[in-house]
């Protein structure tokens, strides 16, 4: 099945970077776009951006472009993120979300477990 | 960028009640593009519904979902123990890609 494992927690501190990874299996790899969307403590859901691991091509959310950067390694069949310049508005549990469908408009399924990252001086 | 505001924050009802959590967008959502998610306390989000009224694989038919244009629906018919829970309405038909900002189905 489907399935997409993240890497562990991180605690940063400010103006550090973090880089959060995501390994997919189950199905092919250049097949589905990804997403990243992350969740800080009690709130909802925020969508950061998606990545084409076919190519790498890239589309940011307006409030994280220049400071966050997505790539993928078809040789192990996982993806990344990159968030620079950390402060504490940037502790969250991030998540990767594969494209349920073909394309890029369709709906995220499934969810990796999360990776919390805590930003702390 | 296409704002989802969800209601009510928060439904407190009873097992076996039918819950109704509604989902409004700031513009028409093209062509039904338009996902629900349930998420549980140290969880990540899953897919219950999506294209507005299909259900995922594994979904029981006590939930499903209606709407179109800017008006959508969430309706867990007869609430079990497990769907205590809150609810993400998500947009996928445009980037920035959105979501509601959740609704709490809890014990009351």
């Amino acid at each position: 099945q489907v399935q997409l494992v993240q890497s562990g927690a991180e605690v940063k501190k400010p103006g550090a970077s973090v880089k959060v990874s995501c390994e997919a299996s189950g199905y092919t790899f250049t097949s589905s776009y990804m997403h990243w969307v992350r969740q800080a403590p009690g709130q909802g859901l925020e969508w950061m951006g998606i990545i084409n691991p076919s190519g790498g091509r890239t589309n940011y959310a307006q409030k994280f472009q220049g400071r966050v950067t997505m790539t993928s390694d078809t040789s192990t069949n996982t993806v990344y993120m990159e968030l620079s310049s950390l402060t504490s508005e940037d502790t969250a549990v991030y998540y990767c979300a594969r494209v349920g469908s073909s394309g890029k408009y369709n709906w995220f399924d499934p969810w990796g477990q999360g990776t919390l990252v805590t930003v702390s001086s | 960028e296409i704002v989802l505001t969800q209601s009510p924050g928060t439904l407190s009802l009873s097992p076996g009640e039918r819950a109704t959590l509604s989902c409004r967008a700031s513009q028409s959502v093209g062509s039904s593009y338009l996902a629900w998610y349930q998420q549980k306390p140290g969880q990540a989000p899953r897919l219950l519904i999506h294209s507005t009224s299909s259900r995922a694989t594994d979904i029981p038919d006590r939930f499903s979902g209606s709407g179109s244009g800017t008006d959508f629906t969430l309706t867990i018919s007869r609430l079990e123990p497990e769907d205590f829970a809150v609810y993400y309405c998500q947009q996928y038909g445009s980037s920035p890609w959105t979501f509601g900002q959740g609704t709490k189905v809890e014990i009351k």
